[in-house]
């Protein structure tokens, strides 16, 4: 059984460039977290999500980030305009209903 | 807000030492969850601790879980270079909340 798998792992974008960050959960997962985490800090919930439907985003910013976790494929947290402080790394984390959070590897994002 | 401090920051110790992390809040959380977490990669769940006072042990590791469920420590007892890593924990009320995480280095 495969963990969760986040891609890219590793992304530089330029200011102003858009950032795609796909994060597949584990089988037989419907539930989807995204988190951010700057350099020797702990993780920052930014949204929650299952299959078609926002749960809880409250921890995301309002403007430029966005977030799908669409019937079919992966889920995608998308950030428009880049900026250099969206620099971080992006954990996506995956359960069942009620279950432990599992995590990706991570998408190390640098903006240039 | 819910908020989680952990201590210390950072520890570097020589193998085969003892340790205490601790995790602190002014919240009650319905469980809480200690992660270790490897440069590069995602965290990993180490265990969960659900019932006020609760001590569960993974060989040299002893998780405690306070009796007001606001606070948990994490023993590490002779500790090896394979240990080193970044711990955090994790409180579980409407979501999942991160302390800042306690950077342990050990030495051989």
């Amino acid at each position: 059984n495969a963990g969760v798998m986040q891609n890219p792992r590793h992304l530089v974008r330029r200011r102003g460039q858009e950032a795609r960050l796909r994060c597949s959960p584990m089988k037989g997962h419907s539930h989807v977290y995204w988190y951010r985490q700057l350099p020797e800090e702990g993780l920052k919930f930014m949204v929650y999500l299952q299959k078609e439907n926002i749960i809880d985003e409250s921890g995301m910013p309002k403007e430029r980030f966005s977030a799908e976790f669409p019937k079919e494929g992966p889920s995608i947290l998308r950030i428009q305009q880049v900026v250099r402080g969206d620099s971080a790394a992006y954990f996506c984390a995956s359960s069942p209903l009620l279950g432990t959070q599992y995590f990706g590897p991570g998408t190390r994002l640098l903006v240039l | 807000t819910q908020l989680l401090e952990q201590s210390p920051q950072f520890l570097s110790i020589q193998e085969g030492e003892n340790l205490t992390v601790y995790c602190n809040s002014s919240s009650v959380f319905s469980s809480l969850q200690w992660y270790r977490q490897e440069p590069g990669e995602g965290p990993v769940l180490l265990v969960t601790v659900v019932t006020g006072g609760e001590v569960k042990k993974l060989k040299r590791l002893t998780f405690q879980f306070g009796d007001a469920r606001k606070d948990s420590s994490l023993h590490i007892t002779a500790a090896q270079p394979g240990d080193t890593g970044l711990y955090l924990c994790a409180g579980e009320g409407n979501k999942l909340v991160f302390g800042a995480g306690t950077i342990l280095r050990v030495k051989s």
